[in-house]
């Protein structure tokens, strides 16, 4: 899982109530990533950032937000408008923007009780 | 459409037996491809790229992988097989997206060593 840290590792939820997941790398990567795992399903992008301060939607972005106020940091908040947001969440960064390897963090696993 | 098919959703493989896991993918441009595999309850691990060059790519824990551009195919092999390898794999691909390039995932192959 290399540098990359998510916390934290298991996470309840009530409906209705946001959440934030962090995610740290010390690798000095430029992008991050966030996905979505579901069971049997392959990784689907929420959001994505190539440099601090900025961020792009990615396939599915509806009920989740982001922020990159450091090149170090890229928390992801699931808010109450996600209406599915049972999941395991991956966090991931690369030197720069595609093109390049992905490096995972360990995930944070949500459950909405 | 820019997309990433693993057909086989679970492959099984006596140990000591080679083992292939399948890719295929459809992009434009060149492509960039990779694998991963994942323990469960963990993230990925990235095993092996190809980006240009040789088809033949070597990777970690002795995988390989074989590009073939006429086929459109980088299928995922090893020599002999451990039981240690039993994990889920996945095939990733660089794509054009409508908002930008990123990286398209296939689903996933659950790959299991039987001793």
């Amino acid at each position: 899982d290399g540098g990359i840290t998510q916390s934290p590792k298991y996470l309840f939820r009530k409906e209705g109530q946001n959440v934030t997941l962090s995610c740290e790398q010390n690798l000095n990567h430029d992008a991050m990533y966030w996905y979505r795992q579901d069971p049997g399903q392959g990784l689907r992008l929420i959001y994505y950032s190539q440099i601090v301060n900025d961020f792009q939607k990615g396939d599915i972005a509806e009920g989740y937000s982001v922020s990159r106020e450091k090149k170090e940091s890229f928390p992801l908040t699931v808010t109450s408008a996600q209406k599915n947001p049972t999941a395991f969440y991956l966090c991931a960064s690369s030197i720069e923007l595609a093109g390049d390897t992905q490096y995972f963090g360990p995930g944070t696993r949500l459950t909405v009780l | 459409a820019q997309s990433v098919a693993q057909p086989e959703d679970q492959v099984n493989v006596a140990e000591g037996n080679p083992l292939t896991v399948k890719c295929t993918y459809s992009v434009s441009g060149n492509p960039y491809l990779f694998w991963y595999v994942q323990y469960p309850n963990r993230g990925l691990q990235f095993l092996l790229k190809y980006i240009t060059g040789d088809n033949l790519v070597k990777g970690s824990y002795g995988f390989e992988a074989e590009f073939n551009k006429s086929q459109t195919s980088f299928h995922l092999k090893k020599p002999s097989a451990l039981v240690s390898d039993s994990a889920l794999y996945f095939c990733a691909v660089r794509a054009v997206r409508p908002y930008g390039q990123n990286f398209v995932f296939g689903p996933g192959t659950r790959l299991s060593v039987l001793p």
